[in-house]
C-alpha cells in the first residue's frame, strides 16, 4: 500500500532563518507531488507541484522554493523565513490517469515564524 | 475567476442528518471532491463525483449538478467524531483542485 510521510511535524523558527520540510512517498512510482499551505480559517493554497524528477511548477510568487531530487522525495525550502510564512504545510501525492486523481496527504507540518 | 462558496460553520445534533452545500465556478471541470479535515490534521478523502447524481458511501452521500455548479455532502446518523471541517474541491481543466475555506461542522450531544 502507498504511504506518505512528511517531517518535521512542528517547527518554530525565527524570522530570517532557513527552512527545510521533507516529504517522501512509498509504494507508488512517478507520483505527482504537491506542497500546499493552509492559513488559519483559510482554504488550501497550492504552492508547488511536480510531475517528475527536477520538474517543479510554482503557483504563486513567494519566499519559498521546492525541489524533487528523487522520484518519491519532495522538499520545501526557504533561505530566509518571513512572519507571513507561518502556517500548516501539507505534502500530497496523486497519480493522474488512475481513478479520480484523488490527493493523498501527509500528516502536515505546522510552522510558526517568530 | 475560480470560486468556491460553502457555509463557514454549521451546527447539528448527534444522530441527526446534515447537508453541507457547495457552489463553485471553475475554468473547466473534471469532477468534485469532498474531504474531511479534523482540527490540526491533514484532509482525508470522502467522496468524488464526476457525473450528475448521488453517490452513496455508508453514512455519507455526495450529490453533483454540473449545470448548476452545485454539490452537497449529506451526513446521516451524525456522531461526535464527525465534528470537523468539510472541504469542497472541484477539479479544473488542468486537473488541479480548487479549495474553498471549508465548512466547520459542530456536533452537539
Amino acid at each position: 500500500s502507498q504511504t506518505i510521510h512528511q517531517w518535521p511535524a512542528t517547527l518554530v523558527q525565527p524570522v530570517g532563518s532557513p527552512l527545510s520540510l521533507e516529504c517522501t512517498v512509498e509504494g507508488t512510482s512517478n507520483p505527482n507531488l504537491y506542497w500546499y499551505r493552509q492559513a488559519a480559517g483559510r482554504g488550501l493554497q497550492l504552492l508547488f507541484y511536480s510531475v517528475g524528477i527536477g520538474q517543479i511548477s510554482s503557483e504563486v510568487p513567494q519566499n519559498l522554493s521546492a525541489s524533487r531530487p528523487q522520484d518519491r522525495q519532495f522538499i520545501l525550502s526557504s533561505k530566509k523565513l518571513l512572519l507571513s510564512d507561518s502556517g500548516f504545510y501539507l505534502c500530497a501525492w496523486s497519480v493522474l490517469g488512475t481513478g479520480s486523481g484523488e490527493l493523498f496527504f501527509g500528516e502536515g507540518s505546522r510552522l510558526t515564524v517568530l | 475567476g475560480q470560486n468556491i462558496d460553502q457555509p463557514t460553520e454549521m451546527t447539528a445534533t448527534e444522530g441527526a442528518i446534515v447537508q453541507i452545500n457547495c457552489t463553485y465556478q471553475t475554468s473547466g471541470f473534471n469532477g468534485l471532491f469532498w474531504y474531511q479535515q479534523h482540527a490540526g490534521e491533514a484532509p482525508t478523502f470522502l467522496s468524488y463525483n464526476v457525473l450528475d447524481g448521488l453517490e452513496e458511501k455508508g453514512r455519507f452521500s455526495s450529490f453533483l449538478s454540473r449545470s448548476k455548479g452545485y454539490s452537497y455532502l449529506l451526513l446521516k446518523e451524525l456522531q461526535m467524531k464527525d465534528s470537523a471541517s468539510y472541504l469542497c474541491a472541484p477539479q479544473d481543466s488542468n486537473y488541479q483542485l480548487i479549495w474553498g475555506a471549508g465548512t466547520k461542522l459542530i456536533i452537539k450531544p
